[in-house]
């Protein structure tokens, strides 16, 4: 069945450094992969997409690297700040169904002063 | 302001009241879907709908309606609610469902519980 990973454990860094954050998936094809952000009870809110012939995309602080070789795409945050804390969920669209979007449980990121 | 609305935000309701929770969206979008978000189990579609008159059934539609007789709106309902629904319920919209251009805009929540 198709599956979608990322670190259910919370990932605690130090303002300042780079917080590096992963999502695997297995038994898809995805056509695109999104980044959202989500806060304690809110709604997400969508960051960054990525499509399957791009290696990388950047957006001020933020850098999504997608490598469809080894079904996995990279999420970053340079130069990390306390208000960077919440929860990242990647989400993937698949190349034969384009009704949905499937998401990944999510990852926590704390960043301590 | 380009938005997701969904009343009410918070509900507490008991088993087999009927219920619906609206959802309205104000950027003329195709797309829109309703998700559930569990502890561990993360977001998963309960129904999504093209365009109006067009509705689908995402992965947990059991126990759920919704109808799109109007492309801003989208309404969740709850024929007969059981305690296993209690969860957070979010509205999404987007664009229609071109390839690579899906952006969803979700709605602020809605805290269900069902006693």
């Amino acid at each position: 069945s198709q599956k979608i990973e990322q670190n259910s454990e919370a990932l605690n860094i130090q303002e300042g450094k780079t917080a590096t954050l992963t999502c695997n998936y297995t038994n898809y094809s995805p056509a695109y992969l999104q980044w959202y952000r989500q806060d304690p009870g809110r709604g997400p809110v969508f960051l960054l997409l990525i499509r399957e012939n791009e290696k990388e995309k950047r957006k001020e602080r933020l850098k999504v690297t997608f490598d469809t070789t080894l079904k996995q795409s990279l999420f970053h945050i340079t130069a990390s700040q306390p208000a960077d804390s919440a929860t990242y969920l990647c989400a993937l669209d698949t190349t034969y169904n384009t009704d949905k979007l499937i998401f990944g449980t999510g990852t926590r990121l704390q960043v301590f002063p | 302001e380009a938005q997701v609305t969904q009343n009410p935000r918070y509900l507490i309701t008991v088993t087999g009241k009927k219920l619906t929770v609206t959802c309205s969206q104000n950027m003329n979008h195709e797309y829109m879907s309703w998700y559930r978000q569990d502890p561990g189990l993360g977001l998963r579609q309960i129904y999504y709908s093209m365009n109006v008159e067009v509705t689908d059934k995402g992965d947990v539609p059991e126990g759920y309606k919704v109808s799109r007789k109007e492309k801003r709106n989208f309404p969740l309902i709850l024929e007969s609610p059981s305690p296993n629904q209690t969860s957070l319920y979010f509205c999404a919209s987007s664009l229609a469902r071109v390839r690579g251009y899906t952006e969803a805009f979700f709605g602020q929540g809605t805290r269900l519980t069902v006693v």
